[in-house]
């Protein structure tokens, strides 16, 4: 079965500092690959998506994501996080002909001012 | 872009008895919606495949006569929680993809956040 590895769980940076987060997926054939973004109190919101083309991918609010097929990684990157990017990140992965969502842990990102 | 909404956003209910939520979405057709549930400091878990006309898809594990799906209309589908039990207490999320899109993109809902006393 498809797995999503995130292996940082908590990140606590500085404003202005540059963020990756990490994420791998275990999966043979062809994916879908998603970053959501979930605010204190709000509901999963799509980052950004990769389908096809570009393995470099440019997301909302300045977010972006670089698909390497040969490592299985769809790594979340900002040059300058902002205090408004505190929040909880779930890369996930869609197989199964387009049905099967699989997320990973999440990662909470704590920026402080 | 896509909106989906759940209703109701929070629950409280007795053990025993049975609490449904509701998926819409609001500003497309949906005609596959899914639920997942999030436990605390967990992931996001696909509980089951929500099809409008058909009978839902379940996961693994999960008890298709405690979890019941419904997905009468194109923007519709609701999640019954059948004789609930402080273990279900949970939060339940829905998703819906829109066909619009080209995409598989799937847009989530706010949750509910059901407790079981």
């Amino acid at each position: 079965a498809q797995s999503v590895s995130q292996h940082n769980h908590h990140v606590i940076l500085s404003e202005a500092a540059s963020l990756e987060l990490g994420c791998n997926y275990s999966y043979g054939g062809t994916v879908n690959l998603f970053w959501y973004v979930q605010y204190p109190g709000q509901h999963l919101q799509l980052l950004l998506k990769y389908f096809s083309g570009d393995p470099l991918v440019k997301g909302i609010k300045g977010f972006e994501a670089e698909f390497i097929k040969s490592k299985f990684s769809f790594n979340l990157r900002k040059p300058s996080v902002q205090w408004s990017d505190t929040a909880e990140y779930f890369c996930a992965v869609l197989t199964g002909g387009g049905n099967k969502l699989t997320f990973g842990t999440g990662t909470q990102l704590k920026v402080e001012l | 872009g896509a909106v989906v909404s759940q209703h109701p956003s929070r629950v409280i209910c007795k053990s025993g008895t049975s609490v449904k939520i509701e998926c819409r979405s609001l500003d497309f057709q949906a005609t596959t919606m899914f639920w997942y549930r999030q436990f605390p400091k967990q992931s996001l878990m696909l509980m089951a495949t929500s099809n409008e006309g058909s009978k839902a898809t379940y996961e693994q594990g999960v008890e298709k006569d405690k979890f019941l799906i419904n997905h009468a209309s194109l923007t519709l589908s609701t999640l019954t929680v059948t004789s609930a039990h402080p273990e279900d207490s949970s939060f339940y999320i829905c998703s819906a993809r829109d066909p619009g899109t080209g995409t598989d993109t799937q847009y989530f809902g706010p949750g509910t956040r059901l407790t079981v006393l």
